[in-house]
């Protein structure tokens, strides 16, 4: 079945620096990726999104990537702060079923 | 309604006792999904309901976990002769389909079961 390699686990950066957070997938068929993050104590929520007819997108400070060739996309966040500080989680959805298949997650510790 | 929301929010419980969870998701959503989440853990996988087909269930992790989705709505996720590794949270997410494709889910608040 469909499975999400998340990768790092825990990512430490100082404030300012640029944290980034990838996750490939195994499922080509998959067209949908979204990013959800979780602070302490509460539920995901959904930041950025993705989909497999478009290589990059920003909002702000945060970034996705795309490369639909290697099945890997990733996370970029610049100029970090200390309330980016949170798990964060990337995820697949499949064109069979639109079942979400989500990463182990990435706990982001941003030092001030 | 403003978005998903699960009851009850906390539920504590004596071992060997059946609990219900229930969830409301966001109107309109075809889809809907339980998840548990153990203390600085991530999300396991429990459950999965879209439209009218049959859910998938490979995620449930015993025959003590059950849950049925009425209507195309409401949830309840069942959990009979509860375990203290049991205890986590228990996250319904919904989302919706659009143009061939799923969209992002949203998450309810969550409901943390405490097995004496």
């Amino acid at each position: 079945g469909e499975n999400v390699e998340q990768h790092p686990s825990t990512l430490s950066v100082q404030e300012g620096d640029s944290a980034v957070i990838k996750c490939t997938y195994s499922d080509s068929a998959s067209n949908y990726f979204p990013w959800y993050k979780q602070e302490l104590g509460k539920r995901p929520q959904l930041i950025i999104d993705i989909r497999s007819n478009v290589g990059e997108k920003k909002d702000q400070r945060i970034a996705v990537t795309l490369n639909k060739t290697a099945k890997h996309f990733s996370l970029h966040i610049t100029e970090t702060q200390p309330e980016d500080s949170a798990v964060y989680f990337c995820a697949a959805s499949t064109t069979g079923g639109f079942k979400t298949i989500f990463g182990a997650g990435t706990r982001l510790f941003v030092k001030a | 309604g403003a978005g998903v929301s699960q009851s009850p929010s906390n539920k504590v419980t004596e071992k060997g006792k059946d609990v219900e969870l229930r969830c409301d998701p966001i109107s309109g959503h075809t889809a809907l999904y339980w998840y548990r989440q153990s203390l600085g853990q991530g999300l396991e996988f429990l459950i999965y309901f879209q439209g009218n087909s049959a859910p998938d269930k490979s995620g449930l992790p015993s025959d003590r976990f059950s849950a049925e989705r009425t209507g195309g709505s409401v949830s309840t996720l069942t959990i009979q002769r509860t375990q203290q590794e049991d205890s986590a949270v228990y996250l319904c997410a919904s989302s919706s389909v659009a143009g061939g494709q799923g969209l992002g889910s949203f998450f309810g608040p969550g409901t943390r079961l405490t097995v004496l």
